[in-house]
């Protein structure tokens, strides 16, 4: 069966910090796979997306980037951290429309 | 272009009763529709889909929802509240490329 493994579950970071998020899915292969961020009260705000390794589309200008290193692994990073950048951030993958998104536990980013 | 609406941002039942949420959708093409339950601090987690089959669609957790074509709506119910019911609901529909996600509805449960 597939599963996805998204860490840490929560971070605190300072501003002007470093971020790395670790995304992992398994059991499947070339899967799509993106990036959500859903500050608070607020709705999910797709921030990457990607239909292979290399490959990634981004949806909003931001102080973030998206990599994929290898065909199951996506990471979310930035090389300095804003406070607006606080958040919760997902991750999920889908194979096609009709399986939907499977997501990842999230993160909650706390930039201070 | 596709897009989703969810009618009510915040929505109260009292435990027992019924639960109607309301989503309704613009696509241009026949789409997938789902909907999602998100509890505090946790991921999203698949409640139901509909894919072209069958228009009345049965979810996890005593949930179903009602594709209408004809109305462009596809709102989710449950005969009888629980209190572990509370969450965030949110409608999404694919147009195969993208997800668009609504807004989310903030369900209550009173005792």
């Amino acid at each position: 069966s597939q599963t996805i493994h998204q860490w840490p579950a929560t971070l605190v970071q300072p501003v002007g910090s470093p971020l790395s998020l670790e995304c992992t899915v398994e059991g499947t292969s070339n899967p799509n796979l993106y990036w959500y961020r859903q500050a608070a009260g607020r709705g999910l705000q797709l921030l990457f997306y990607s239909v292979g390794i290399g490959q990634i589309s981004s949806e909003v200008p931001q102080n973030l980037s998206a990599s994929r290193p290898q065909d199951r692994q996506f990471i979310l990073s930035s090389k300095k951290l804003l406070l607006s950048d606080s958040g919760f951030y997902l991750c999920a993958w889908s194979l096609d429309r009709g399986h939907g998104y499977t997501f990842g536990s999230g993160t909650r980013l706390t930039v201070v | 272009a596709q897009s989703v609406t969810q009618l009510d941002s915040h929505v109260s039942v009292s435990e027992g009763t019924p639960v109607l949420l309301r989503c309704n959708y613009s696509s241009s093409y026949s789409p997938s529709l789902f909907w999602y339950v998100q509890h505090p601090n946790k991921g999203l987690q698949l409640l139901l889909k509909y894919t072209s089959a069958a228009t009345l669609v049965k979810g996890i957790n005593g949930f179903e929802a009602e594709f209408k074509k004809s109305e462009t709506s596809f709102h989710l119910t449950k005969p009888s509240a629980h209190m572990s019911d509370a969450a965030e609901y949110f409608c999404v529909v694919s147009d195969g490329n993208q997800f668009y996600f609504g807004t989310g509805t903030s369900l209550t449960v009173i005792p």
